[in-house]
């Protein structure tokens, strides 16, 4: 069966310090990826997604960036934390295969910037 | 273009009484549809979808929801509420092959003991 990961699970940074978050998928080959924030009070906010190594899709352009060095990793990373970019951080993947739209959750970075 | 819109941000009910969260969608294209549950500090978790086979959709621990077509509607039911279900809800729409869910902004389940 399939599983993913993410560390660390919570995060207390100060302002303007780097930031990288990790994910890993174990039981698939070739997954979708996904990073989401979601905010106090908000639903989820796509950030990131990729279709294979060294493929990154941003879907919202701000301070932090993606990364895929191997097919069931995938990081999110920032060089200078800004206030706002406290949340919850979720990682997620999809087969790529036909049919394979179902997107499964991993369970999350609490990441609080000071 | 794709929205779902959930009508109620918080639904308190009774233990052992029925659970009714309300999800409305938009889709351009015939719409896969999804129910997940987040408790606190957790991840989400699939409960149930609907890829366009049967209207009624079965998931885990009881829940249940039905896509209306007519209605553009996928609420999502449980005859007895437990109070392990208390948690928070989504409603998710997307297209078959579209990489990007579109996410409802939550419902609230408190459940009174």
């Amino acid at each position: 069966s399939q599983t993913i990961h993410q560390w660390p699970a919570t995060l207390v940074q100060p302002v303007g310090s780097p930031l990288s978050l990790e994910c890993t998928v174990e039981g698939t080959s070739n997954p979708n990826l996904y990073w989401y924030r979601q905010a106090a009070g908000r639903g989820l906010q796509l950030l990131f997604y990729s279709v294979g190594i060294g493929q990154i899709s941003s879907e919202v352009p701000q301070n932090l960036s993606a990364s895929r060095p191997q097919d069931r990793q995938f990081i999110l990373s920032s060089k200078k934390l800004l206030l706002s970019d406290s949340g919850f951080y979720l990682c997620a993947w999809r087969g790529a295969r036909r049919g394979g739209d179902t997107q499964y959750f991993g369970p999350g970075t609490r990441l609080t910037v000071l | 273009a794709q929205s779902v819109t959930q009508l109620d941000s918080h639904v308190s009910v009774s233990e052992g009484t029925p659970v009714l969260l309300r999800c409305n969608y938009s889709s351009s294209y015939s719409p896969s549809l999804f129910w997940y549950v987040q408790h606190p500090n957790k991840g989400l978790q699939l409960l149930l979808k609907y890829t366009s086979a049967a209207t009624l959709v079965k998931g885990i621990n009881g829940f249940e929801a039905e896509f209306k077509k007519s209605e553009t509607s996928f609420h999502l039911t449980k005859p007895s509420a437990h109070m392990s279900d208390a948690a928070e809800y989504f409603c998710v729409v997307t297209n078959f092959g579209n990489e990007k869910l579109t996410f409802g902004t939550g419902t609230r389940l408190t459940i009174i003991p």
